[in-house]
């Protein structure tokens, strides 16, 4: 079983409309999570922190369920450019290395 | 400010020859992880640097990859033989210190752009 499954999709929805990914991960003594984005052929950039209280940046808001070990990430009004990679991330506990799932592919279309 | 650089961008190279990539992280970040994607595959953690130590190297595939991080400051992986199955994209991070409320953790992860490393 994988550490953090996400579903690949692809995922192709409208310009301005709302997205939800959504990841599950295994090892319960995780303890930081993150969502990061990955345009095609790029390196992978900080979208951002999940924090158990759920949080929000703008059009992004992110939620952390530590009981069911599972982390959503929800896009409102998406743009043309939110089309990326979204890779779900999480840190082991006692370890600082980032530990990936496969990512989620996402397509806005005008 | 420069942020992390990998050197070479792209690498092709025959089965059974080495390779050696670099890393440049960003100036002041002590730690310092390697990462390696291969095709379809998702992104998976070779080693960590604290300085010039070895903090985590638990994700290093075999012997036949070596790291250092000679004075603290750029790292080079060397992958010496390679094999097919070495192929793969292989990213660079780098992060520094800081102090909470619990004690030192580790800050934002910054990736370098990547060396995709082809092994025919």
């Amino acid at each position: 079983r994988k550490e953090v499954e996400q579903d690949p999709g692809p995922f192709n929805v409208p310009e301005g409309a709302t997205v939800a990914f959504n990841c599950t991960y295994s090892n319960s003594a995780s303890q930081s999570f993150f969502w990061y984005r990955q345009d095609c052929r790029k390196e992978p950039k900080l979208l951002m922190s999940v924090y158990s209280s759920g949080n929000e940046d703008g059009r992004f808001t992110a939620q952390l369920n530590r009981a069911s070990q599972y982390i959503s990430l929800l896009i409102r009004d998406s743009k043309l450019s939110d089309s990326a990679t979204y890779l779900c991330v999480v840190t082991p506990g006692g370890a600082q290395k980032l530990v990936f799932g496969q990512g989620t592919r996402l397509t806005i279309n005008p | 400010e420069a942020g992390v650089t990998q050197f070479p961008s792209h690498s092709v190279i025959e089965k059974g020859q080495t390779v050696t990539l670099r890393c440049d992280p960003i100036s002041g970040h002590d730690n310092l992880y390697w990462y390696r994607r291969v095709m379809g595959k998702e992104i998976k953690f070779l080693l960590h640097f604290v300085k010039e130590s070895k903090q985590d190297e638990s994700g290093m595939p075999n012997n036949r990859f070596l790291a250092e991080r000679t004075g603290g400051t750029y790292s080079t992986l060397k992958v010496q033989p390679a094999e097919l199955e070495d192929s793969g994209v292989y990213f660079c991070a780098s992060s520094q210190d800081l102090l909470g409320t619990s004690g030192w953790s580790s800050y934002e992860q910054y990736f370098g752009p990547g060396t995709r490393l082809t092994v025919t």
